[in-house]
């Protein structure tokens, strides 16, 4: 599976849109990006995933690039419990793939 | 609809003892993971199975053993604990393989070896 590098952390004010990029330049044709995220010491959550296309669902929007080296996850209106880090993965569909996590990115966020 | 269920949430061991942490799952997935988080730091894969009755080594397996014998069950053994297996153990679950889908994580065993 291919590996994943983030900025360790980010801040963002509450209201406004928090960006966070991902870059995965080794990605293969059958791996899909993942986004999930981690609040306090609580299970990560899953958030959004996408092949291609760019993505869209309640918590966030994906947007991978057309030569799927990199993503951002885009949260519109973050609050101040979107706090938490965030973890992009890429993961194939084979058997022998497995779900590895890298150290993510710590957002926060501000009044 | 449980999802994904960790016995014990907490448990302190003494140097050199055993226990054995359960991970239940009630989605019927295929794939079972489990994985170590230390202060400050990401999840680190110890084990995972892509089906009842396999296992397969992930970035940490040294000093765990774990088994699948159900499809539903997946159980991560600490033969003789030390203290360097001090963490916070999560279990998550996917439908796995050309279905792959999200995983769905436990809330953690808070493990201290003293």
């Amino acid at each position: 599976d291919a590996k994943t590098t983030q900025p360790t952390s980010m801040d963002c004010a509450e209201g406004r849109a928090a960006n966070l990029p991902c870059n995965h330049s080794t990605i293969s044709g059958n791996e899909y990006v993942y986004w999930y995220r981690q609040i306090h010491s609580q299970g990560p959550q899953y958030i959004i995933h996408g092949l291609k296309n760019n993505e869209t669902n309640e918590m966030a929007s994906l947007i991978i690039t057309e030569d799927r080296k990199s993503s951002t996850l885009i949260l519109p209106h973050a609050t101040l419990r979107d706090t938490a880090v965030y973890y992009c993965i890429v993961v194939g569909t084979g058997t022998a793939s497995k779900l590895t996590f890298g150290t993510g990115t710590r957002l926060q966020v501000t009044l | 609809n449980a999802g994904v269920t960790q016995t014990p949430k907490f448990r302190v061991l003494k140097t050199g003892q055993s226990m054995t942490l359960l991970c239940a799952q009630d989605m019927n997935h295929e794939y079972m993971y489990w994985y170590r988080q230390d202060p400050g730091m990401g999840l680190r894969l110890i084990h995972y199975s892509v089906g009842e009755g396999t296992t397969a080594k992930g970035e940490v397996p040294d000093g765990y053993n774990v088994s699948r014998l159900k499809k539903q069950n997946f159980l991560l053994g600490l033969e003789s604990a030390a203290p360097s297996q001090t963490s916070v153990y999560f279990c998550a679950s996917t439908q796995g393989g050309g279905g792959f889908t999200e995983a769905f994580f436990g809330q953690g065993t808070r493990l201290t070896v003293v």
